[in-house]
């Protein structure tokens, strides 16, 4: 398998604009996360998929953020508009069984905000 | 609420010593997985073991150990023998599977640096 995809791998936008992330996870897994990282927060999780559907969407930080996953092969994180202060690398991972096993992640999207 | 705690920001040691990576968690659940993940520089995050909350048998693969304590809430890691392709920043993490929400929740992770 090839893993969990995401693109683009780097991202660099002005304030203000709209920034969509892909990610498609490992086939046969029910069970998708975005997280993301920044020096000062560590890894944070930001929603939680079961079955494509949102268990736990309280890491999303405000009402600029928001993610769907209309199928089980596919998830956006999108937000709209940017801040500088959203600038981090987001990573998707996704696992067999939600939190009953490890969950595989992708390289990463390095978001840029300027 | 689940939480983890890395309490060793960053750890250096000489090559060929052994180092130990702390980490102690909270947990409502009583059935819980614990993990570890490693983060070399280049920067993805590679899963490292698993561990169900029944079963508290110390795991050991190559030079990499793990002491899992519920008496102690701790799920340690050690490194025997460390090379410098160890250095990277290390992650515990916990999942809590009885309450319908099977979140994966990471600790603020060890940066690890192996001097040669």
């Amino acid at each position: 398998d090839a893993g969990v995809i995401q693109s683009p791998r780097h991202e660099v936008t002005e304030m203000g604009q709209e920034v969509t992330l892909r990610c498609k996870p490992i086939s046969g897994h029910n069970s998708l996360f975005w997280y993301r990282q920044t020096m000062m927060r560590g890894l944070e999780l930001l929603i939680y998929f079961n079955n494509n559907v949102p268990i736990d969407d309280s890491g999303m930080p405000e009402d600029r953020f928001s993610a769907k996953m209309p199928n089980a092969s596919f998830s956006t994180l999108k937000i709209q508009p940017s801040e500088p202060r959203d600038s981090a690398v987001y990573f998707c991972a996704s696992s067999w069984a939600g939190g009953y096993t490890e969950a595989f992640f992708g390289q990463g999207t390095r978001l840029t905000v300027v | 609420a689940q939480k983890v705690t890395q309490a060793q920001t960053e750890i250096s040691v000489v090559e060929k010593e052994d180092v130990t990576l702390d980490c102690v968690y909270e947990t409502r659940d009583t059935t819980y997985y614990l993990f570890w993940y490693k983060q070399p520089p280049s920067g993805e995050l590679v899963f490292l073991i698993r561990r169900n909350s029944f079963d508290e048998q110390n795991e050991i693969s190559g030079r990499y150990s793990w002491n899992f304590q519920k008496s102690t809430s701790s799920f340690n890691f050690t490194i025997t023998a460390s090379q410098v392709v160890d250095s990277a920043v290390y992650f515990c993490a916990l999942s809590e599977v009885n309450f319908g929400n099977e979140k994966l929740t990471f600790g603020t992770g060890t940066r690890l640096t192996i001097i040669p």
